[in-house]
C-alpha cells in the first residue's frame, strides 16, 4: 500500500465549477498535510497546509481533513483556466514529506 | 529576495560520468531536501539534511551522494552508479518545528543522459 494515494485523473471541470481532489494516507501518526500545485515543467508551489480536523479556507481553496478516516481533500471553487495544473498531496512523516502521485486538473472554458 | 536557487536548469550526463547539481537557499532554513520526480509520478526523497554537517538517506539514495558543509548549500552528486538518472530534480528547504514544517521548492534541474 502506498503511503499517500490520490484519486486518479485527469479531472476535467468547466470554468466556474468546483474541482474536488481527494487524498488518503496510511500513517495514523501524520500531523500535517499539504497541497501543492505544479504547473507543467515547473516546481511545486504550496497552496495550503492543514493540521487540525475540519475545514480550512483560503480564497477559492478549501482543505478538509479527517484524521479518523485518514483522508484529506482540496476543493477549488469557481475554477479558472489558470487552475489547470497537477495537484500534489503531501503528508508529514517524521520530518519528511511523502507525496502522492498527483491529480491533473484541466479547467475548460 | 529570499528563495531557493538551483543550477543548472538543464544538465546532460554522459555514460560513466558524475555530475553535481547545485542548491542554494537564503531563507535561513535549517533543513534541506533533494527529491526526484519522474513523469507522471510524485516526488521521491533522495537525501535530506536537518542540520549542517549531517544528512540522512531518503527512500532512493542509491547512486547519489550529498554534502552539507554550509547552512545555505546542499549539493547533490549523481554518480555513475545511478543507472537511470534521467529525471526532474527538486531541492527544498524548511524550518522544522514539531513536525509541522512547510517545505519550499527551488525551480528544479532537469537531468538528461546523452
Amino acid at each position: 500500500q502506498k503511503e499517500v494515494e490520490q484519486n486518479s485523473g485527469p479531472l476535467s471541470v468547466p470554468e466556474g465549477a468546483i474541482a474536488s481532489l481527494n487524498c488518503t494516507y496510511s500513517d495514523r501518526g501524520s500531523q500535517s498535510f499539504f497541497w501543492y500545485r505544479q504547473y507543467s515543467g515547473k516546481s511545486p508551489e504550496l497552496i495550503m497546509f492543514i493540521y487540525s480536523n475540519g475545514d480550512k479556507e483560503d480564497g477559492r481553496f478549501t482543505a478538509q481533513l479527517n484524521k479518523a478516516s485518514q483522508y484529506v481533500s482540496l476543493l477549488i471553487r469557481d475554477s479558472q483556466p489558470s487552475d489547470s495544473a497537477t495537484y500534489l498531496c503531501a503528508v508529514n512523516n517524521d520530518y519528511k514529506l511523502s507525496f502522492g502521485a498527483g491529480t491533473t486538473v484541466t479547467v475548460r472554458a | 529576495d529570499g528563495g531557493i536557487t538551483q543550477s543548472p536548469k538543464y544538465l546532460f550526463r554522459k555514460e560513466g560520468q558524475n555530475v553535481t547539481l547545485s542548491c542554494e537557499q537564503n531563507l535561513n532554513h535549517d533543513a534541506m531536501y533533494w527529491y526526484r520526480q519522474d513523469p507522471g509520478q510524485g516526488l521521491r526523497l533522495i537525501y535530506y539534511s536537518q542540520i549542517v554537517n549531517d544528512f540522512q538517506k531518503g527512500d532512493i539514495a542509491e547512486g547519489y551522494s550529498v554534502s552539507r558543509e554550509k547552512k545555505e548549500s546542499f549539493p547533490l552528486t549523481v554518480t555513475s552508479a545511478q543507472k537511470n538518472p534521467t529525471a526532474f530534480y527538486l531541492c527544498a528547504s524548511s524550518n522544522p518545528t514539531s513536525g509541522r514544517e512547510t517545505q519550499y521548492f527551488g525551480p528544479g534541474t532537469r537531468l538528461l543522459v546523452l
